[in-house]
């Protein structure tokens, strides 16, 4: 399967512990995306990567969350000190990056927090 | 600020009907639009996608219709199969906004055989 990957699928965790989550993008792709949705709602956007560069970051992303893609391969997103609000399927995405913004994003099957 | 919207939460089709869903968005700057499949407990699936300098793209039994002076896009499904059952969104993205999606808050669409 050359789909972008996701894992763990579940997370469940109790409040004030710290989680990560980790995304392999498809593998030529060098955009890697991730976004957060929550129940009845679209995805929101979080953050994205060019390579190893984090080059967006939106407002939803607290001093709680961090993203990182060390090598521009695969991506990790850790949140500290978990709240409630937290809980959400945190979904990645990734795209060529070659091009302009228009890109065609492919998503990942997410991985769904639960805090407890 | 909802940029995206959809504003049907649902609708309900007869198998072999045509189904339309439709999206608004406010933001002039957004120049790339797509449409996404969401079974449950999976990902987003990308189905379609439509640059401002076209009014219409066609895939097989998918067509997008975008219409930028009302800001309003359009996906047309025929026919519809019950395998098209699942959550569909609408999203938009800007040259301002390098990779960011703006999504719609999704349709449920349902196909009965």
């Amino acid at each position: 399967d050359t789909g972008v990957s996701q894992n763990p699928r579940h997370k469940i965790t109790k409040r004030g512990q710290n989680v990560t989550f980790r995304c392999d993008p498809i593998s030529e792709h060098n955009r890697l995306y991730w976004y957060r949705q929550t129940l009845g709602q679209g995805p929101e956007f979080l953050t994205y990567f060019q390579n190893e560069a984090q080059l967006e970051k939106s407002r939803l992303l607290s001093d709680r969350f961090s993203a990182e893609r060390p090598k521009g391969s695969f991506s990790t997103l850790e949140i500290q000190r978990t709240e409630q609000g937290d809980s959400a399927m945190y979904l990645c995405a990734s795209s060529l990056g070659t091009g302009g913004p228009q890109e065609t994003q492919y998503f990942g099957p997410g991985t769904r927090l639960l805090v407890l | 600020d909802q940029q995206v919207k959809q504003n049907s939460p649902s609708l309900s089709v007869q198998e072999g009907r045509i189904s339309i869903l439709n999206c608004d968005y406010t933001n002039s700057m957004f120049d790339y639009f797509l449409w996404y499949k969401k079974y449950p407990a999976e990902g987003p699936t990308f189905l379609i996608s439509i640059s401002s300098i076209k009014d219409k793209n066609e895939d097989g039994r998918f067509t997008v219709f975008l219409n930028k002076s009302a800001k309003h896009l359009s996906l047309h499904i025929v026919p519809s199969q019950p395998g098209d059952s699942a959550v569909y969104f609408c999203a938009a993205s800007g040259h301002t906004s390098y990779g960011k999606l703006t999504f719609g808050q999704g349709t449920i669409l349902t196909v009965h055989p």
